[in-house]
């Protein structure tokens, strides 16, 4: 079946990057898009970017951009995301997302889900 | 403040219907883009629940149901159940900006009577 398993919690001190990787399985990796969204606690959902993991192209939330960084790696079909100068407000559960909506396509919906990776930004 | 605007809690008693409305622009929900919903159980990953406004993923009880007009969207929930208590959001797209890019609503809090 079609899985995304991420990367275990991570606890990083202000400033520092944080890199959480999504490894996929069950289908064509360089077939689907791959999203990042985040959730801080108690909070709702928030989209940082997509990269298509057969061009490597990225598109990310202008909230992100030149903070965020989304490489794959078509060998192990396994996507990252990296975020660097991290604050407080950083803290969060980062999801990874397969774009469903078909081979090559956009600007549809997301599943599966990974499970989330807790990233905790403390001093 | 989020680009949908969706209730931020609804309640029902079991057996009975419930709908979320999820309020967009033209920009988004109006200029066409379709609208998918998710059903997050506590502590869990979003699921998704209707994908391309109406349509229900194999699995999803046909309790569930989802509708588009203009530049809102509505999920409705008939025949409550305990375990329908979870957070749904609602996602589109959105071309204002140098886009198109991905919005969700704010979520809306389920709670079983």
């Amino acid at each position: 079946q079609v899985q995304l398993v991420q990367s275990g919690a991570e606890v990083k001190k202000p400033g520092a990057s944080v890199k959480v990787s999504c490894k996929a399985s069950g289908y064509t990796f360089t077939g689907y898009y791959m999203h990042w969204v985040r959730q801080a606690p108690g909070q709702g959902l928030e989209w940082m970017g997509w990269i298509n993991p057969n061009s490597g192209g990225t598109n990310y939330a202008q909230k992100f951009q030149g903070r965020v960084t989304m490489t794959r790696d078509t060998s192990i079909s396994t996507a990252y995301m990296e975020l660097s100068r991290l604050r407080s407000d950083d803290t969060a559960v980062y999801y990874c997302a397969r774009e469903a909506s078909g081979f090559g396509e956009l600007l549809g919906w997301f599943d599966p889900w990974g499970q989330g990776t807790l990233v905790t930004v403390s001093s | 403040q989020s680009v949908l605007t969706q209730p931020p809690s609804v309640s029902g008693a079991p057996g009975q219907r419930v709908t979320i409305s999820c309020t967009g622009s033209s920009s988004n929900i109006g200029a066409g883009y379709d609208v998918h919903w998710y059903q997050q159980l506590p502590g869990t990953a979003p699921k998704l629940l209707i994908y391309g406004n109406s349509n229900r993923p194999s699995g999803v009880p046909d309790r569930f149901s989802g509708s588009k007009s203009g530049t809102s969207a509505s999920l409705a929930i008939t025949g409550l159940q305990a375990e329908d208590e979870a957070d749904y959001y609602c996602q589109s797209y959105d071309s204002s900006l140098s886009g198109p890019y991905v919005v969700f609503g704010g979520g809306t809090k389920l709670t079983v009577l």
